[in-house]
């Protein structure tokens, strides 16, 4: 079963800073792809970004950018320049595609606050 | 396009009562998804189909909840009874089965009281 960690429950950061949040994941498969979405106070789940485990290079999306360990199972999404709009819970998920397996698994979160 | 939609947003209900929530993918996903979120357990996948029919149900957490979609473009959720401790926010998710690698789109929610 693949299980995946975020340690930092709670974040906080001044307004136009950058921030780091981890993410840990546990899986014997090599083809996977990892997520990061974000949860705003409507709470719409948002896709932020998207890595294919295959690939090396580290996605990035705008100010988004995630670093991709894939030996150390370790995929942290990094936001430059934070604005007050991305204050939220982010969530890291997992995603195989065995058929029957097809199923998104979802970290505990981190919320994190942006403060003017 | 309209996204998933789900209804209602908000429910509050009696214990005993039975609760169905209703979901629309977009059209022309073919994978279906119910997520539920609650503070002490996060995010949890309760059951998915493909084509309709379901895949993996093991999620479901007892006899009481059960899922259904008679059709392409609707799913519903049922609990009966419910109970306080079924109270969370009920999350449906689309995705083509193609493009499952790309990730889900999610509906608003149906945030469920039991009381």
């Amino acid at each position: 079963a693949q299980t995946v960690t975020q340690s930092q429950p709670e974040m906080s950061v001044q307004e136009a800073e950058t921030v780091t949040l981890s993410c840990t994941y546990d899986t014997s498969e090599s083809n996977y792809y990892l997520f990061w979405y974000k949860q705003p106070p409507s709470r719409q789940m948002i896709l932020v970004i998207r890595q294919e485990a295959y690939k090396q290079q580290n996605a990035t999306e705008n100010r988004f950018s995630v670093n991709f360990q894939k030996a150390a199972k370790s995929f942290s999404l990094k936001i430059s320049d934070s604005q007050l709009g991305d204050t939220a819970m982010y969530f890291c998920a997992f995603f195989i595609s065995n058929f029957g397996n097809e199923k998104l698994t979802f970290g505990t979160g981190t919320r994190l606050t942006i403060i003017p | 396009d309209a996204g998933v939609i789900q209804s209602p947003r908000h429910e509050v209900t009696e214990m005993g009562q039975e609760v169905t929530l209703r979901c629309k993918p977009i059209s022309g996903h073919n994978s279906l998804f119910w997520y539920r979120q609650t503070m002490m357990r996060g995010l949890e996948l309760l059951i998915y189909f493909n084509n309709n029919v379901p895949i993996d149900d093991s999620g479901m957490p007892e006899d009481r909840f059960s899922a259904k979609m008679p059709n392409a473009s609707f799913s519903t959720l049922k609990i009966q009874p419910s109970e306080p401790r079924d109270s969370a926010v009920y999350f449906c998710a689309s995705s083509s089965a193609r493009f499952l690698p790309y990730g889900y789109t999610f509906g608003s929610g149906t945030r469920l009281t039991v009381v």
